[in-house]
């Protein structure tokens, strides 16, 4: 089966540009999450849906980014406009239903964006 | 503010040794502790858990030792391998949360030949 996929998986542009990042989670998950990796801060959760509406937003840094989940198959995290600091990995992620007893979240690879 | 605290930042250990990772947390909400696996290029992968009624868990060559009174839990990599050389990261979830996991910094690991 096909695990979580990310595109764009390098994404280099210059400060002020909008940047969009997809994901297709895994098919059946109900869970998706976006994290946001950098070696100052480690790995960072910035949004999570269920059921393709956000439950906890509350790690999204500031108005420039959104996340929109329109269908259970397909996510976007935008950046409007981009900032240098805004380089990092992004991470999707996806889980099925019964997360709570499992706990298990399904990484993509990842997209590496580059701000300058 | 880090919730999860993770050390060493990085490790090396010979073929064979055993690989030790700690992690200390403040929350006493927390009811999931799992242990991801990153490869350099890849998403972390789910390696093992633990849940906080239990002291200890263990699969294979790593095993979980879980100290609840002391707020600490540790991966233990017993008779290394090269092929282990990753990032680990410890995670802690909330009592109550559906899937925020807040993950500890990293540890480097290079299991030398």
């Amino acid at each position: 089966d096909a695990g979580v996929i990310q595109s764009p998986r390098h994404e280099v542009t210059e400060m002020g540009q909008e940047v969009t990042l997809r994901c297709k989670p895994i098919s059946g998950h109900d869970y998706l999450f976006w994290y946001r990796q950098t070696m100052m801060r480690g790995l960072e959760l910035l949004i999570y849906f269920n059921n393709n509406v956000p439950i906890d937003d509350s790690g999204m840094p500031e108005d420039r980014f959104s996340a929109k989940m329109p269908n259970a198959s397909f996510s976007t995290l935008k950046i409007q406009p981009s900032e240098p600091r805004d380089s990092a990995v992004y991470f999707c992620a996806s889980s099925p239903p019964g997360l709570r007893r499992t706990g298990e979240l399904f990484f993509g690879e990842g997209s590496r964006l580059t701000v300058l | 503010q880090q919730q999860v605290k993770q050390s060493p930042q990085s490790l090396i250990v010979q073929k064979g040794g055993i690989s030790i990772i700690n992690c200390a947390y403040e929350n006493t909400a927390f009811d999931y502790f799992p242990w991801y696996q990153q490869f350099p290029g890849k998403g972390p992968a789910l390696l093992i858990a633990i849940r906080p009624d239990v002291s200890e868990k263990k699969e294979g060559r790593f095993t979980i030792s879980f100290n609840k009174s002391a707020k600490q839990f540790s991966l233990h990599i017993m008779d290394s391998q090269p092929g282990d050389s990753a990032t680990y990261f410890c995670a802690a979830r909330a009592r109550g949360s559906q899937g925020n996991l807040i993950f500890g910094k990293g540890t480097k690991l290079s299991v030398k030949p």
